[in-house]
């Protein structure tokens, strides 16, 4: 069965620097992946979809990136704010190539911004 | 509305008792799911609606629970006999074609 895993450990960076996170799937690779933002006591955030085909994808200071033959997405936020800290998760489709489907989600990578 | 609705927000119930929890999508979403985040867990899949087709129920954990969409937009989701392993958050979520998920605020349900 596909699984997503993240990094399992906090992350804690510096405001102002770059963070990567990291979203690793099993099995065949889907035709995209979705990243979320989670707050505390809020549901997850929509942040980007990338497609199978698209080696890397943009949104103000957010960058994705989809590497097939690792198996891997990254996720990075440059610039990093306090605000930032959240906790992302990465997801994937259950099945293979359809537009419409229910999506797996990773357990989440905490993102702390240090002022 | 602009988002998706759920109701209660919180739900504190005793154990034995059958609860409904209510999720209102986005206008002119066609896909409905609910999942589930137990405390500082991940999103469990529980139930998937897509238009007229039959929902997939794949994800529910026992046959106490069941879910319906009438007229293809509010869908209930009920757990009847709850148990304190019921006990989370239930999320609901809509979305367009190619797109992401809308994500409700969620219930948070207690069973004491």
């Amino acid at each position: 069965s596909q699984k997503i895993e993240q990094n399992s450990e906090a992350l804690n960076i510096q405001e102002g620097k770059t963070a990567t996170l990291t979203c690793n799937y099993t099995n065949y690779s889907p035709a995209y992946l979705q990243w979320y933002r989670q707050d505390p006591g809020r549901g997850p955030v929509f942040l980007l979809l990338i497609r199978e085909n698209e080696k890397e994808k943009r949104k103000e200071r957010l960058k994705v990136t989809f590497d097939t033959t690792l198996k891997q997405s990254l996720f990075h936020i440059t610039a990093s704010q306090p605000a930032d800290s959240a906790t992302y998760l990465c997801a994937r489709p259950v099945i293979f190539k359809t537009s419409y489907d229910k999506v797996i989600f990773g357990p989440g990578t905490s993102l702390s911004v240090i002022p | 509305g602009a988002g998706v609705s759920q109701s209660p927000s919180n739900k504190v119930t005793e154990k034995g008792k059958d609860v409904e929890l209510r999720c209102d999508p986005i206008s002119g979403h066609t896909a409905l799911y609910w999942y589930r985040q137990s405390l500082g867990q991940g999103l469990e899949f529980l139930i998937y609606f897509q238009g007229n087709s039959a929902p997939d129920k794949s994800g529910l954990p026992s046959d106490r629970f069941s879910a319906e969409r009438t007229g293809g937009s509010v869908s209930t989701l009920t757990i009847q006999r709850t148990q304190q392993e019921d006990s989370a958050v239930y999320l609901c979520a809509s979305s367009a074609i190619n797109y992401g998920y809308t994500f409700g605020s969620g219930t948070r349900l207690t069973v004491v």
